[in-house]
C-alpha cells in the first residue's frame, strides 16, 4: 500500500504563532483529505484537496499531486486548535493515513 | 442534516466477551467505510460496502471481526471473542455514490472507544 508520513509528529505552539504541517506520500493518489481529531476523539473534515491551495478561516492546505506532497498551514493558532491533525491519501479505493502531528496550542 | 452517528461512544468488556459496534451514515450515502486506529497507530481501513454488498473487506483483521449491512443502510460490526490487542478506537465514514470517478469526500463518525480489559 502507500506509505503516508507526516512532520512534525508533535509540535508545541504559543497561542498566536503560527505552523505548517507536511504530508509525504509515496505514490500517485487519487485524492487527499485533511482532519483533525479534537480532543473528544472526533475527526472533522478541514480540507478535501486533491492539487491546489484552499483556504477556510485561518487554515490552509496546498496539495502538490506530482511532487507528492499537502502542506497544511495554521495562522494565529488558537487553544481550540489542539488535537492531531491527519492526512489522508485516497487509492486503489481507500484511505490510507499517516500516523497525524499531534499539536499542542498553549495560551 | 445529520451526520454519521455512531453507538456506543464508549465500550468497556471483558477479553473473551463480544461487541457490537454499530454506525448510521449520512442518509442517501451508498459508500460505508470501517476504520481503526489502535494503540496511538495510524488509522487503518478495515472494509467498505456499497449499499449492502461488502466491495472490499482486505483489512479486517481475523475471522473475529464480521460486519453486515443489512438493507443498505446502517452497519454494524461484531467482535467475537475480543481480545486485549482489539482495543482503539473504531471509526465509520460514509459518502455518496460515486459518479465520474471513483472518489467522494467521506464523513467521519465520531467514533467508537472500545477498551478490552
Amino acid at each position: 500500500g502507500i506509505q503516508v508520513e507526516q512532520s512534525p509528529p508533535d509540535l508545541i505552539l504559543q497561542e498566536g504563532a503560527n505552523s505548517t504541517l507536511r504530508c509525504n506520500f509515496s505514490d500517485s493518489v487519487n485524492n487527499l483529505q485533511w482532519f483533525h481529531q479534537n480532543p473528544w476523539g472526533q475527526l472533522i473534515n478541514l480540507f478535501y484537496i486533491p492539487s491546489g491551495t484552499k483556504q477556510n478561516g485561518r487554515l490552509s492546505a496546498t496539495t502538490v499531486a506530482t511532487e507528492r506532497y499537502s502542506l497544511l498551514y495554521i495562522s494565529s493558532s488558537q487553544t481550540t486548535d489542539s488535537g492531531v491533525y491527519f492526512c489522508a491519501v485516497w487509492s486503489f479505493n481507500k484511505f490510507y493515513f499517516g500516523s497525524g502531528t499531534k499539536l499542542n496550542v498553549k495560551p | 442534516e445529520a451526520g454519521v452517528t455512531q453507538f456506543p461512544s464508549h465500550s468497556v468488556i471483558e477479553k473473551g466477551q463480544t461487541v457490537t459496534l454499530r454506525c448510521d451514515p449520512i442518509s442517501g450515502h451508498d459508500n460505508l467505510y470501517w476504520y481503526r486506529r489502535v494503540m496511538g497507530k495510524e488509522i487503518k481501513f478495515l472494509l467498505h460496502f456499497v449499499k449492502e454488498s461488502k466491495q472490499d473487506e482486505s483489512g479486517m483483521p481475523n475471522n473475529r471481526f464480521l460486519a453486515e449491512r443489512t438493507g443498505g443502510t446502517y452497519s454494524t460490526l461484531k467482535v467475537q471473542p475480543a481480545e486485549l490487542e482489539d482495543s482503539g478506537v473504531y471509526f465509520c465514514a460514509s459518502s455518496p455514490r460515486f459518479t465520474g470517478g471513483n472518489y467522494n469526500e467521506q464523513f467521519f463518525g465520531p467514533g467508537t472507544r472500545l477498551t478490552v480489559l
